[in-house]
């Protein structure tokens, strides 16, 4: 299994409030992603890094901000959430553009 | 803007019956097209990469396949092992994709004994 842990794995919080999701790799992988999962929308893709401090929006990104201050760690950052961003937030990895990624197990975040 | 549609959205079948699940997308150039399985409460699971249209890969029970519009997920006499969700995501060939991948929604299949 690749080596990439999320954490934590539940979290049960209050609207308004800041969240930090973390996601720990140690395959020493450039790329890095933050998906989240809802029904009916499938995974789709919130922000991504394609090496430290650089880091870029993906489709789904209002409301939340990354950080990457070293290889291994990549940071997703609710500043205040909102029960609409209730979901399974995982964190994927790549060593390379045309190359699987691979996922963490999930991260499930209840705003209530 | 890359699309990726899924069918059928759940799929039952008997243990030992044979099918089909199917990947259509549109894609500004294909770098690859991947397939995972995701069971309950786990990230998805890494299965297939195809990268060009006439491609085919296999792993036990499963075969995929690729033309230039879909992509097929065949399984082959399925055991209930084989259920899960199987998703399938495209990855752009355009400029610096950085990997980014978009997914469909997924098929869920159950097999029963």
């Amino acid at each position: 299994d690749a080596g990439i842990t999320q954490s934590p794995r539940h979290k049960v919080t209050e609207t308004g409030t800041p969240v930090t999701l973390r996601c720990h790799q140690t395959e020493n992988h450039r790329y890095m992603y933050w998906y989240r999962q809802d029904p009916g929308h499938g995974l789709r893709l919130i922000h991504y890094s394609y090496g430290v401090k650089d880091t870029d929006k993906g489709e789904v990104s209002d409301g939340y901000s990354v950080s990457r201050s070293k290889t291994e760690d990549f940071l997703l950052t609710l500043e205040s959430a909102t029960s609409s961003q209730t979901s399974v937030y995982f964190c994927a990895i790549t060593p390379g553009t045309g190359a699987e990624a691979f996922f963490g197990q999930g991260t499930r975040l209840t705003v209530v | 803007e890359d699309q990726v549609t899924q069918s059928p959205e759940a799929l039952r079948l008997q243990e030992g019956e044979s099918s089909s699940l199917n990947c259509s997308y549109t894609v500004s150039g294909l770098r690859g097209l991947f397939w995972y399985r995701q069971d309950p409460g786990k990230g998805p699971e890494f299965l297939f990469t195809l990268y060009s249209a006439g491609e085919e890969k296999e792993k036990e029970r499963l075969k995929a396949t690729l033309t230039k519009k879909e992509s097929f997920l065949h399984i082959t006499a399925p055991k209930p092992e084989d259920s899960a969700t199987y998703l399938c995501a495209v990855q752009a060939e355009v400029g610096t994709s950085y990997g980014k991948l978009t997914f469909g929604q997924g098929t869920i299949l159950t097999v029963h004994p």
